[in-house]
């Protein structure tokens, strides 16, 4: 089964400053890949995805994220963070060889931001 | 909107309980899913089903059982509560299989086994 190894359970970032949230996979495939967010107290919501196509992928409320596949990554990256990014992000990626159903996700990363 | 609805946001059960979760979604997707969320662990997949009656193990199904007799509600079952059983519960639904399109979730449920 695929793994997805987020680094950094905890990030804090100043107000207008970049935010940068790594994801590494572990696959000789390809898979797709996936940032979900989670803001308090609720379900997930889907930011971004890359299936196939442009590496760099633009997503909701200003996130991108750009698949390397020589390194497999795929860090989400924001140019400047604002209060209501708040919130724990998690990455996640589905087994284009395996054929699984489901996604597999990674340990998430909460991210915090200063006024 | 495609709505997933969780029917308990908080439950407290005694260990050796017989404890139902259930999951209810409104957009007639074929794909439902169980996970649960724990602090660094991130999501992990208890079970999933692709059609009424079809379910596939997860990476967690120990301890854990589902039921789909209709398409739009998948109940997680805990035969025998346990305190390692305390956790976020999280449900999810899809209109394809992982990745096609998008997951979409319920707001949780929060378990707590004493």
């Amino acid at each position: 089964a695929q793994s997805v190894t987020q680094l950094g359970s905890h990030v804090s970032v100043s107000e207008g400053a970049l935010v940068l949230l790594r994801c590494n996979y572990s696959s000789s495939v390809p898979p797709y890949l996936f940032w979900y967010v989670q803001y308090p107290n609720q379900g997930l919501q889907l930011l971004l995805k890359y299936t196939t196509g442009a590496t760099l992928v633009k997503g909701i409320n200003g996130f991108e994220a750009e698949f390397k596949k020589s390194e497999t990554s795929f860090h989400l990256t924001k140019p400047s963070a604002h209060m209501s990014d708040a919130a724990e992000y998690f990455c996640a990626v589905s087994e284009t060889d395996t054929g699984r159903r489901a996604l597999t996700f990674g340990s998430g990363t909460r991210l915090q931001v200063q006024p | 909107d495609v709505k997933v609805t969780q029917s308990s946001r908080y439950l407290v059960k005694r260990t050796g309980e017989k404890v139902f979760l259930e999951c209810v979604q409104d957009m007639d997707h074929e794909n439902m899913f169980w996970y649960r969320q724990d602090p660094g662990l991130g999501l992990r997949l208890i079970y999933f089903s692709y059609d009424v009656k079809m379910k596939e193990k997860g990476d967690i199904p120990e301890g854990y059982s589902v039921s789909r007799e209709k398409k739009e509600r998948f109940s997680l079952i805990l035969e025998s509560a346990s305190t390692n059983q305390t956790s976020m519960y999280l449900c999810a639904s899809s209109l394809q299989g992982a990745g096609n399109s998008p997951l979409h979730f319920g707001n949780g449920t929060r378990l707590t086994v004493t």
